[in-house]
């Protein structure tokens, strides 16, 4: 069975650029995070969706950030415009079901490097 | 509000020795808690978990961590380190009614042969 997968592994871009970053979870997982290491930092949650709903964004930092979940199956995090601040290593996790405490199994990670 | 420490960024052991990663926690309402290691150039993977039931928890690769309410800590430990062991470990915190795990700042694990 295929892990949570995350692309681009690695990606630089200026000050002001937009980035994409995609997350694929798990099969079957309805439920989908997205965290955030800055450097040096501990990892932070950014929000949960289940299925295509927002069920808590309450750590996206800002409005320059837009997740989306349509259809349910993976989720793209947008960055526009990006900022210097915005730097670090993007986590994505999936788990079976919010009824009861799963697991989340975590993806590789997306390193951003705003310049 | 929940809230984590680990107490050390880096922790060095020789191999073959005992190895502690500390971690306390701060949490209004019954904590679920776990360990997560994250192995060079790859994602984050469980080592072990406590919901409830007994506060001596068994995880992966001969790791194991105890709830103490009291002390409101649970710390890591593995009998004998490997060279294999180099990484770095997370704690985390999470409760009932939200399921977002709330992260230490992590440990890093530096085997010396």
């Amino acid at each position: 069975e295929a892990g949570v997968t995350q692309f681009p592994s690695h990606s630089v871009i200026e000050k002001g650029q937009t980035v994409t970053l995609r997350c694929d979870p798990i099969s079957g997982h309805d439920n989908l995070y997205w965290y955030r290491r800055v450097m040096g930092k501990e990892i932070k949650f950014l929000l949960h969706f289940v299925k295509e709903s927002k069920q808590d964004e309450s750590g996206m930092p800002n409005n320059r950030f837009l997740a989306e979940r349509t259809g349910g199956t993976y989720s793209t995090l947008k960055v526009q415009p990006a900022e210097l601040e915005d730097s670090g290593v993007y986590f994505c996790a999936s788990s079976q079901s919010s009824r009861e405490l799963n697991e989340q199994f975590f993806g590789p990670g997306t390193r951003l490097t705003v310049l | 509000a929940q809230s984590v420490t680990q107490l050390g960024s880096h922790v060095s052991v020789s191999e073959g020795a005992l190895v502690l990663l500390r971690c306390n926690y701060s949490s209004s309402v019954p904590p679920y808690l776990f360990w997560y290691v994250q192995y060079p150039n790859q994602g984050l993977q469980l080592l072990l978990k406590y919901t409830t039931g007994a506060t001596l928890v068994k995880g992966i690769n001969g790791f194991e961590a105890e709830f103490k309410k009291s002390e409101t800590s649970f710390h890591l430990t593995k009998p004998s380190a490997h060279m294999s062991d180099a990484a770095e470990y997370f704690c985390a915190v999470s409760v009932r009614s939200n399921y977002q795990l709330i992260w230490g700042a992590g440990t890093k694990l530096i085997i010396k042969p």
